[in-house]
């Protein structure tokens, strides 16, 4: 099955810096890449996601890549606020497969004012 | 529009009971997902519901059950529970349209003593 490794597990910047999240997927069939924000004690939240037939998408801060030879896609947030603070976790999905998604460990982002 | 919902908010149960969780998926959705959250991991499949059956499983035990209903709706049942199962229970909704998009309920939070 799929197996998603997500790094680093926590992450701490600050204000207005950049931050950077990676994960690696194993399985090439995967076609769907998304990434979900979770604060504490809500549900995860659907924020950005790609699909294999791109490499890179953008919404306003935050963009997502995708390299499908090296299987890695990462996570990027630009002049990040207090209000980024929270656990972000990636995801791996196969259509075919019924869109099961595999999700990453999580990282920790903790942005200081 | 409601966004999916799911009850009960809080649970406790003691070992060896039986539980049902119920959830609602957004307006317009028609599959149903249910992933299991321990305390400081990424979600995990458990099963998924489409058109009243159950289309894809994880590596759960058969203790794990559901159930959709004809108005999309579904039920999650877990008997003789166990310690480990205390967890929080995402339910999650897609479209036949869009089958790449999963939006999370709030979850249901049990603790199994």
């Amino acid at each position: 099955g799929e197996n998603v490794e997500q790094h680093p597990s926590t992450l701490s910047v600050q204000e207005g810096d950049s931050a950077v999240i990676k994960c690696t997927y194993s399985d090439s069939a995967s076609n769907y890449f998304p990434w979900y924000k979770q604060e504490l004690g809500k549900r995860p939240q659907l924020i950005i996601d790609i699909r294999s037939n791109v490499g890179e998408k953008k919404d306003q801060r935050i963009a997502v890549t995708l390299n499908k030879t090296a299987k890695h896609f990462s996570l990027h947030i630009t002049e990040t606020q207090p209000e980024d603070s929270a656990v972000y976790f990636c995801a791996a999905g196969e259509n075919n497969a019924g869109n099961m998604l595999t999700f990453g460990g999580g990282t920790r982002l903790m942005v200081k004012p | 529009d409601a966004g999916v919902t799911q009850s009960p908010t809080h649970l406790i149960k003691t070992r060896g009971q039986q539980v049902t969780l119920r959830c609602s998926p957004k307006s317009g959705h028609d599959t149903v997902s249910w992933y299991q959250q321990a305390l400081g991991q990424g979600p995990q499949f458990i099963f998924q519901y489409y058109e009243e059956e159950e289309r894809q499983r994880g590596n759960f035990p058969d203790r794990f059950s559901g159930h959709q209903f004809p108005n999309y709706s579904s039920e999650l049942n877990v008997n003789a529970l166990l310690l480990g199962d205390s967890a929080l229970y995402l339910c999650a909704s897609s479209s036949g349209l869009a089958p790449y998009e999963q939006y999370f309920g709030p979850g249901t939070r049990l603790t199994v003593t």
